[in-house]
C-alpha cells in the first residue's frame, strides 16, 4: 500500500496570501494518478486537481499541482476566504489512498 | 443535473448488515467506474471499494475485503454497497463516487462526482 503524508498538518494563512501543501508517498507514484480534493465543514469533498496538474472542472486558476515521483504538492496562489478548509490528496495506484490532509485555517 | 442520491445508512448492531444504495443521473453512467469512501467525524478520508464501468472489476480496501461487497446495475444507474460482519471501526460517514480511468492513456480523472453521504452507525 502506497502511504501519503501531507504536511503541514495545518496552515494559518491570511486571506490574499499564497499556501502551499505538500503530498509525499511512500514509494514512487505516477503523475497520471495524483489527484487533489478540498472539503469544507458539513460538505462532501470535490475534486480540485487531476492527473497531478489538471484542473477540474470550474476550478479557479489559482489553484495549481505539481510534481512527480514521491513528491507532490498543491499551491493557492492568494487565497480567497472561500478557500480555507481541509485539503487531500489522492493516488489511484495501490489501495488508492488519500493523504490525512491538511487543513488552511484563516490567521 | 449531474448527482449522486445515496440511501441505505442506519444504526446496525455489531455483526450485522446493511446495504447502501447510491442513484446516479445526469452523466452516461456505463462510462463511469464507481465507488465509496468514507470518512469518520472529524477525521481523514478512506477509499473502500469501487467497481469499474462494465461490472467486470472489482477493487476493495484491506480493511473490507471479504466482509463488504460492491455491485451495480447499469440499466436503472444504482451502485450498491453489500456489508456484512460489521464492526464498530465501520462506524463512518459513507460516499458514492464516480470517477473515470481511462486504460488506454493510463490515466485517471478523479471523483468528480460525489454523493451527499449516509451515516452508518455501528453500536450495541
Amino acid at each position: 500500500e502506497i502511504v501519503l503524508t501531507q504536511s503541514p498538518g495545518t496552515l494559518s494563512l491570511s486571506p490574499g496570501e499564497r499556501a502551499t501543501l505538500s503530498c509525499r508517498a511512500s514509494q514512487n507514484v505516477r503523475s497520471s494518478y495524483l489527484a487533489w480534493y478540498q472539503q469544507k465543514p458539513g460538505q462532501a469533498p470535490r475534486l480540485l486537481i487531476y492527473g497531478t496538474s489538471s484542473r477540474a472542472t470550474g476550478i479557479p486558476d489559482r489553484f495549481s499541482g505539481s510534481g512527480s515521483g514521491t513528491d507532490f504538492s498543491l499551491t493557492i496562489s492568494r487565497l480567497e476566504p472561500e478557500d480555507f478548509a481541509v485539503y487531500y490528496c489522492q493516488q489511484y495506484g495501490s489501495s488508492r489512498t488519500f493523504g490525512q490532509g491538511t487543513k488552511v485555517e484563516m490567521k | 443535473e449531474v448527482q449522486l442520491l445515496q440511501s441505505g445508512g442506519d444504526l446496525v448492531q455489531p455483526g450485522g448488515s446493511l446495504r447502501l444504495s447510491c442513484a446516479a443521473s445526469g452523466f452516461t453512467f456505463t462510462n463511469y467506474a464507481m465507488g465509496w469512501v468514507r470518512q469518520v467525524p472529524g477525521k481523514g478520508l478512506e477509499w473502500v471499494s469501487g467497481i469499474s464501468g462494465d461490472a467486470k472489476n472489482t477493487y476493495f480496501s484491506d480493511s473490507v475485503k471479504g466482509r463488504f461487497t460492491i455491485s451495480r446495475d447499469n440499466y436503472n444507474y444504482m451502485v450498491y454497497l453489500q456489508m456484512n460482519s460489521l464492526r464498530a471501526e465501520d462506524t463512518a460517514i459513507y460516499y458514492c463516487v464516480s470517477y473515470r480511468y481511462s486504460s488506454s492513456s493510463d490515466f485517471y480523472y478523479g471523483m468528480d462526482i460525489w454523493g451527499q453521504g449516509t451515516t452508518v452507525t455501528v453500536s450495541s
